[in-house]
């Protein structure tokens, strides 16, 4: 079960748009579409941005997308705001029944 | 307003074990999936296990499988995690979580504030 393997911290500036890659392996990313993403902003619990690859929850912005192709998910956020800088977790269920998450990327808004 | 409190958090030596409790409130706690997750200082989340909303149902991460156990209280609104032989790996902030209501097994909606856990001599 190790971690998925997210990309290096990532900045933007407001308005442009980045995306954010979460690659696992055969025996999470690779056989469901059951990847999910977080936002935690410092101090603050984690939100569900995106779930079941490219869905999301009521509520959250439509700048957020989700897609996956094989093994690797990637998270795209457009239009960057400021609200938008915080640390972004990628999780997976696994072949095993268990859940996995990424190591997190910061995102850092200019 | 859901509200999730974890205790129990503590110092404790290597080869000691420990008791984690989270005391939720705010919604029908025995509807819900819940987990366990953590965070060791300066390194991001991981998920340490899930029980059903009736309790009939485990799943642990290998690195904690056959350590810890995970457990509800349905009358009283409580969730535990008892953790044996705890080693320095373990510390790290715990987190209550509940399951979402639709595929509360993979999927979190609401977070406690977490209970730190350190495992030093």
């Amino acid at each position: 079960q190790s971690a998925l393997t997210q990309s290096a911290p990532v900045s933007g500036s407001r308005g442009q748009s980045i995306t954010i890659s979460c690659t696992g392996t055969n025996n999470d990313i690779g056989s469901y579409n059951y990847v999910s993403w977080y936002q935690r902003h410092p101090g603050k619990v984690p939100k569900l941005m995106i779930y079941d690859v490219n869905n999301r929850p009521s509520g959250v912005s439509d700048r957020f997308s989700g897609s996956k192709s094989g093994n690797t998910a990637s998270l795209t956020i457009s239009g960057l705001q400021t609200e938008d800088e915080a640390d972004y977790y990628c999780t997976s269920y696994t072949t095993s029944g268990t859940l996995v998450f990424g190591g997190g990327t910061k995102l850092t808004v200019l | 307003e859901v509200q999730l409190v974890e205790s129990g958090g503590g110092l404790v030596q290597p080869g000691g074990s420990l008791r984690l409790s989270c005391a939720a409130s705010g919604f029908t706690f025995s509807s819900y999936w819940m987990h366990w997750v953590r965070q060791a200082p300066g390194k991001g989340l991981v998920w340490v296990s899930r029980l059903n909303n009736d309790g009939s149902h485990t799943t642990y991460a290998d690195s904690v499988k056959g350590r810890f156990a995970i457990s509800r209280d349905n009358a009283k609104n409580t969730l535990h995690l008892q953790m044996n032989s705890l080693s320095a790996e373990d510390t790290a902030v715990y987190y209550c979580v509940r399951g979402s209501e639709s595929n509360g097994y993979r999927l979190f909606d609401s977070w406690g504030q977490g209970t730190l856990v350190t495992v030093s001599s």
